[in-house]
């Protein structure tokens, strides 16, 4: 069954507290992404990375980090640096200048 | 600079009626436009896209149409049913080039009354 996971599928973490959004895919894709989505904001590019072992920033870069050590893998670190981090996050991957295939989403809140 | 903007935020429309969402683009340099389909709790899924060599393209319901000159795209979707009450994401992005980012608009939710 192929696809993009994504897990947890609701995350809640405290103040001052890192956390790691997992991101699979075993669609063979070489791009993969992260978005951030908020009521009436649309999608916001995170970061995005379309080769192991490098990555680019998107367009709210800050407070996040991501790794990209396997092709299959993207995993987003929200950490305590990101001063509003609840939103809905969601993960997408394609093949170089394809079609973006979005995975179900995390649900992040800050207790 | 918001590159993609979206209207309306919001659109109700009883079955069988035909909704119509816009997008005006700013970047001459797009080439690709897709439209996104979202269900509540879900991840956005590819309805539609066009490229500006073509002014119009069906899909089953749905059309996209395209007007180069006035950067503008709109999605219409034909004999609207209750289940495509969604959040419909207009999108651009630039496909020839080293990387594939999309821009999206902000959004329209669609409310189809039965």
């Amino acid at each position: 069954d192929g696809g993009i996971t994504q897990s947890p599928k609701y995350l809640f973490r405290k103040e001052g507290q890192n956390v790691t959004l997992s991101c699979e895919q075993n669609l063979n894709h070489d791009a993969m992404y992260w978005y951030r989505q908020d009521p009436g904001q649309g999608l916001r590019l995170i970061y995005y990375s379309q080769i192991v072992n490098d990555f680019q920033k998107g367009d709210i870069a800050e407070g996040y980090s991501v790794s990209r050590e396997k092709k299959e893998s993207f995993p987003l670190t929200v950490t305590s640096a990101q001063k509003n981090p609840t939103a809905f996050y969601l993960c997408a991957s394609s093949w170089t200048s394809g079609e973006q295939f979005f995975g179900p989403g995390t649900r992040l809140t800050v207790l | 600079q918001q590159q993609v903007k979206q209207s309306p935020q919001s659109l109700i429309v009883q079955k069988g009626g035909i909704p119509i969402i816009n997008c005006a683009y700013e970047n001459t340099a797009f080439d690709y436009f897709p439209w996104y389909q979202q269900f509540p709790g879900k991840g956005p899924a590819l309805l539609i896209a066009i490229r500006p060599d073509v002014s119009e393209k069906k899909e089953g319901r749905f059309t996209i149409s395209f007007n180069k000159s006035a950067k503008q795209f709109s999605l219409h979707i034909m004999d609207s049913q209750p289940g495509d009450s969604a959040t419909y994401f207009c999108a651009a992005s630039i496909r020839g080039g080293s990387n594939y980012k999309l821009t999206f608009g902000k959004g329209t939710l669609l409310t189809v009354n039965p």
